[in-house]
């Protein structure tokens, strides 16, 4: 089993500020890495795959890099719409797992 | 509109079984895997089950493995979940989720429905 170390658990920010989340991976896992934004009381859904594939309909502010072990999301110029909790997922070995959530709060 | 939507859960005794159905519409349901991921009250995600497009590839979390059943049916456009021997632990909101990709199974989610709750209680 790949276990993925996401941080922060919980970020606190502004609009307009630039946030980076990090996901650590426990082996290499290529570029196979999912983002996902979850609001309360929704499902979660794709932002970003193959690590830096923008899904389709998700604005140009959110940005995923990296590959190997160490991956990044970065929301450009945080949104009042982009306070959500955000989890890192790997499909690069079977189990699919994902990271712990980062909470992304208003400061 | 590309659209899946959970039923069938509820409260249940431990040891108790409990069928879930997700029904699929707005894409070719048979051209993609789906899965089961769930999410417990306050915590984060955990991938359940998930079934390639003709069936024929099936797999489990080992934390359900052996007591739950995933099925699929193709000409309802649905899929199902089997959930035998529920534990308390089992207690979660149930996700259905498209597979990424055609023809294959990735294990990306890109079309999540709204979950249906399942709690494991006497």
């Amino acid at each position: 089993v790949i276990w993925m170390t996401q941080s922060p658990s919980l970020l606190s920010a502004s609009t307009g500020d630039r946030v980076i989340i990090s996901c650590r991976m426990s082996q290499g896992i290529s570029s196979y890495l999912a983002w996902y934004q979850q609001k309360p009381g929704k499902a979660p859904e794709l932002l970003i795959y193959a690590a830096s594939t923008l899904q389709s309909g998700v604005p140009s502010r959110f940005s995923g890099s990296g590959s190997g072990t160490d991956f990044t999301l970065t929301i450009s110029c945080l949104q009042s719409e982009d306070f959500a909790t955000y989890y890192c997922q790997q499909y690069y070995s079977f189990p699919p797992t994902f990271g712990q959530g980062t909470k992304v709060e208003i400061k | 509109e590309v659209q899946l939507v959970e039923s069938g859960g509820g409260l249940v005794q431990p040891g108790r079984s409990l069928r879930l159905s997700c029904a699929a519409s707005g894409f070719t349901f048979d051209d993609y895997a789906m899965h089961w991921v769930r999410q417990a009250p306050g915590k984060g995600l955990e991938w359940v089950s998930g079934i390639s497009w003709n069936s024929g590839s099936i797999g489990y979390a080992d934390s359900v493995k052996g007591r739950f059943t995933i099925s699929r049916d193709n000409a309802k456009n649905s899929l199902y979940l089997q959930m035998n021997s529920l534990r308390a632990e089992d207690t979660a909101l149930y996700y259905c989720a498209k597979d990424l990709e055609m023809a294959t199974m990735v294990y990306a989610f890109d079309i999540w429905g709204q979950g249906t709750m399942v709690t494991v209680s006497s």
